[in-house]
Formats: C-alpha cells, sequence, structure tokens
C-alpha cells in the first residue's frame, strides 16, 4: 500500500460545478497536509495547507483533514476553465525538515466551460 | 523575486549515456529538493539537500546523485541511463531549516529529459 493514496481521474466538470479532490494516507505520523497545482508543462505551486485536522478556506478552495480517517479533500466552489489542472495532494511529519513531502499522483481536472 | 530556475528544460539521451540538471533555488532558500515525476508513480522523491550535505535520500539507485553548493544552487546527475529514467526531474527549494513547520515546497518548471 502506498503512503499516499490519490484517484488520477481524468475528472470533468461543468464550469461552476463545486468539485471534489481526495487523498487517504496510511501514515498516521503526517502532520503537513498540502495541496498543490500543476498546469500542463509547468512545476507544482502550492495552493493551501493545513496542520493536523480541520478546515481551512482560501477564496473559491477549501481544504479539509479528517485524520482519523485519514483522509483529506479539497473543494473548488464555482470552478472555472482556469482551474483545469492537476492537483496533487502531499503530506509530511511534523519533523518536516527529517521528512520530505510524500506526494500522491495527482488528480487531472477539466473544467468545461 | 526570481523563482526556481531549471536548466536545461528539455534534453535527448541515449541508454548508456550521463545527464547532469541545474537547479537555482530562491534567493535566500537554502534548500533544495529533488523529484522525479512520470505518469505511473507521480513524483517521488530523490534527495534534498541542506546547506551544501544530502539530509534526505529517497529510494533511488546510486546511479541519481546530486550536490549543492555554497551558493545553494544545486544539480543532480544520472549515469548509465535506462529508458525508464524517462521523466520530468523536478527541482524544488525552501526556506526551511528547522526541523519543524511546515516544508513549503517551490518548484522550478522542470527538466524534461527522454532517454531513446
Amino acid at each position: 500500500q502506498k503512503e499516499v493514496e490519490q484517484d488520477p481521474g481524468p475528472l470533468s466538470v461543468p464550469e461552476g460545478a463545486i468539485v471534489s479532490l481526495n487523498c487517504t494516507y496510511s501514515n498516521s505520523a503526517f502532520q503537513y497536509f498540502m495541496w498543490y497545482r500543476q498546469y500542463s508543462r509547468k512545476g507544482p505551486e502550492l495552493l493551501m495547507y493545513t496542520y493536523s485536522s480541520g478546515n481551512k478556506e482560501d477564496g473559491r478552495f477549501t481544504a479539509q483533514v479528517d485524520k482519523s480517517s485519514k483522509y483529506i479533500s479539497l473543494f473548488i466552489r464555482d470552478s472555472q476553465p482556469s482551474d483545469s489542472a492537476t492537483y496533487l495532494c502531499a503530506m509530511s511529519g511534523v519533523d518536516s525538515g527529517n521528512t520530505p513531502l510524500v506526494f500522491g499522483k495527482g488528480t487531472r481536472l477539466s473544467v468545461i466551460a | 523575486k526570481a523563482g526556481v530556475t531549471q536548466t536545461p528544460r528539455y534534453l535527448i539521451k541515449t541508454r548508456g549515456q550521463q545527464v547532469t540538471l541545474s537547479c537555482s533555488p530562491i534567493s535566500g532558500h537554502r534548500s533544495v529538493s529533488w523529484y522525479q515525476q512520470t505518469p505511473g508513480q507521480g513524483l517521488q522523491f530523490l534527495f534534498e539537500y541542506f546547506s551544501e550535505t544530502q539530509r534526505n535520500k529517497g529510494n533511488f539507485p546510486g546511479r541519481f546523485s546530486g550536490r549543492q553548493f555554497s551558493n545553494s544552487r544545486s544539480e543532480m546527475n544520472v549515469s548509465t541511463l535506462e529508458l525508464g529514467d524517462s521523466a520530468l526531474y523536478l527541482c524544488a527549494s525552501s526556506s526551511a531549516g528547522g526541523s519543524s513547520g511546515a516544508n513549503v515546497l517551490t518548484f522550478g518548471a522542470g527538466s524534461r529529459l527522454t532517454v531513446l
């Protein structure tokens, strides 16, 4: 079992839809949970991160962490064609200087106008 | 503020050759990490350097090596290239120097290596 599992998609939604992207993980030591977005021919860029459990909102994006279920989610409200990209979850332990980020394989999202 | 710069962006090599990829981190960032990205395996951690010392290493064969210079610039080398080494190699820098806190990585655009 990989440490981080992420459905690769592809996921196709109409413009304005609410998108839900998810990852599960097996390592209970993970404390930092991040979401990166990667456009074609670009490197990943950080969208947001959370520490431990709970929710975090940034504009149209909301990240949720449920440590009891080892499950994290990213919600995108009012999705736009510009949101079309691959979304990668990433995690690390609290001792982040000594434990590298572990990434999911990414979910490819297409938002159709 | 300039981002993470990787060179070259694209390169084609043949099996058995070696390749060196370069990465210039964001000014002031002392940590540089390298990842390999393939469609089948996603992003896999290669190694991380901090202040010229390898701090972490992923599960890759010894053909993959790296180093970091005093100005924080980093290089990675792959020797005796195999077809399976074809991938996007991503470099990321971070300001995180201590052992705690979120290790937020800023990635470069990557070097796409094709091995024929």
